[in-house]
């Protein structure tokens, strides 16, 4: 398996922008997370989906922040309208058994 | 509400030396402890993960050891070098969302020198 597959691996945008982050998880992982990672706060877990479900977004900041997971294999991280202080590396993450695998991360910007 | 914390924050060793990282966490009721590598704008690569039931585990030169009623881990790194240089992050699995919710420390920023 090639592990976990963020798209894109960066990205500029222009304040009030929509952007979309993508995420293929690990075949066979039953639980997909995503995270927020900055200087100031680290690590923070955004919204978490076991089989396709979201379990907890209480960690999604505002509700210009989306996320679905259609299938098994494809969820998406959506902030609309975006603002200069959404400008973060977001990790999305896939586990089973209780093991998480992380992707490489999609470092956004927004100006 | 669990927290984390890596002490110290920051470690700098010559080449050769044996070093112990530490985590603690506050709420003993956990599903298990994973230690993460992570190398400047990359992401976080899995090094060793320990259930509640299990006391240690070990790769190569790593050993990570757990003790949950005191709320501890330590990743001991036998023989560094200077490809270990990374930020280590420690994170805990609560038990009421087993596989699920992690929580991680702020990490502790490693340089082994040549």
């Amino acid at each position: 398996d090639a592990g976990v597959i963020q798209s894109p691996r960066h990205e500029v945008t222009e304040m009030g922008q929509e952007v979309t982050l993508r995420c293929k998880p690990i075949s066979g992982h039953d639980y997909l997370f995503w995270y927020r990672q900055t200087m100031m706060r680290g690590l923070e877990l955004l919204i978490y989906f076991n089989n396709n479900v979201p379990i907890d977004d209480s960690g999604m900041p505002e509700d210009r922040f989306s996320a679905k997971m259609p299938n098994a294999s494809f969820s998406t991280l959506k902030i609309q309208p975006s603002e200069p202080r959404d400008s973060a590396v977001y990790f999305c993450a896939s586990s089973r058994l209780g093991q998480a695998f992380f992707g490489q991360g999609t470092r956004l910007t927004v100006v | 509400k669990q927290e984390v914390t890596q002490i110290p924050a920051a470690l700098s060793v010559p080449e050769g030396e044996n070093l112990v990282l530490n985590c603690s966490f506050t709420d003993s009721a956990i599903y298990n402890l994973q230690w993460f590598r992570q190398d400047p704008g990359k992401g976080l690569t899995s090094l060793l993960l320990i259930q509640s039931s299990q006391r240690e585990q070990t790769s190569g030169r790593l050993n990570a050891s757990l003790d949950k009623s005191s709320g501890r881990s330590t990743l001991y790194i036998a023989a560094s070098q200077p490809g270990d240089s990374a930020t280590y992050l420690c994170a805990v699995d609560g038990v009421e969302t087993s596989g699920s919710r992690l929580t991680f420390g702020e990490g502790t920023q490693l340089t082994v020198n040549p």
